[in-house]
């Protein structure tokens, strides 16, 4: 079965650099929400979008900015990178914006130099 | 505001055992669901089990089984006849009017 896919896996930055995070999810699954782990930390819900809407807010710098996609595919845009922006960033998928299981990607490993 | 608390950072099992790894939330919403991931040491977070709240039985799939004790608010993980391959660590979630609400994790480690 087809999975959420992340691109790229891996990406490493110096600060005060940009990075743009992509993200395409289960085909038909209409909502995106994305995560960051932090070193030996659990996922903290960043955003998530419903229909190429935003549906929910979390912990988002405002140096960060995101969007889904008409295709459903959503995009994670960076700015002013900092070293405590380095963490696992996960993008994950559901049939539905509300207690729908989610399904995650593998992770895009950012390390900010 | 949601939140879930995982007691047990760390727990060693025999292969071939059972093991139950603990978990109780919290929460005011009426209806939530109740999730276990697993995430092995190469990083993706893999979707375990499902729980609603309104399930009257126990959710099970394959050798995972989730002990869910409304009451207690609590949803323990628990995994059969261990295999080497369920080392990783394993976190708990919940949904309800919000997005995923992770608890800290609890690392098993399985040992022939």
């Amino acid at each position: 079965a087809a999975g959420v896919i992340q691109s790229p896996r891996h990406l490493i930055k110096e600060k005060r650099e940009t990075a743009t995070l992509k993200c395409y999810p289960i085909p038909r699954h209409d909502t995106v929400y994305w995560y960051q782990q932090g070193p030996g930390q659990d996922p903290q819900f960043l955003i998530s979008f419903y229909e190429k809407m935003q549906s929910d807010k979390g912990s988002i710098p405002d140096r960060f900015s995101a969007q889904q996609f008409s295709d459903y595919h959503s995009e994670l845009n960076m700015s002013s990178l900092e070293l405590g922006d380095s963490a696992l960033y996960f993008c994950a998928s559901s049939l539905g914006p509300t207690g729908e299981t989610q399904y995650f990607g593998p992770g895009t490993r950012l390390l900010v130099l | 505001a949601q939140k879930i608390t995982q007691t047990q950072p760390g727990m060693f099992v025999q292969e071939k055992e059972a093991v139950t790894l603990d978990c109780t939330y919290d929460t005011s919403d009426p209806s939530y669901g109740l999730f276990w991931y697993k995430q092995p040491s190469s990083g993706e977070m893999i979707f375990l089990i499902y729980q609603g709240s309104y399930d009257q039985q126990n959710a099970t799939e394959g050798r995972y089984s989730l002990n869910f004790q409304k009451a207690r608010k609590s949803a323990n993980l628990v995994i059969s006849a261990s295999q080497l391959g369920d080392s990783a660590m394993y976190f708990c979630a919940m949904t309800g009017n919000t997005p995923l609400v992770f608890g800290k994790g609890t690392r098993l480690s399985v040992i022939a």
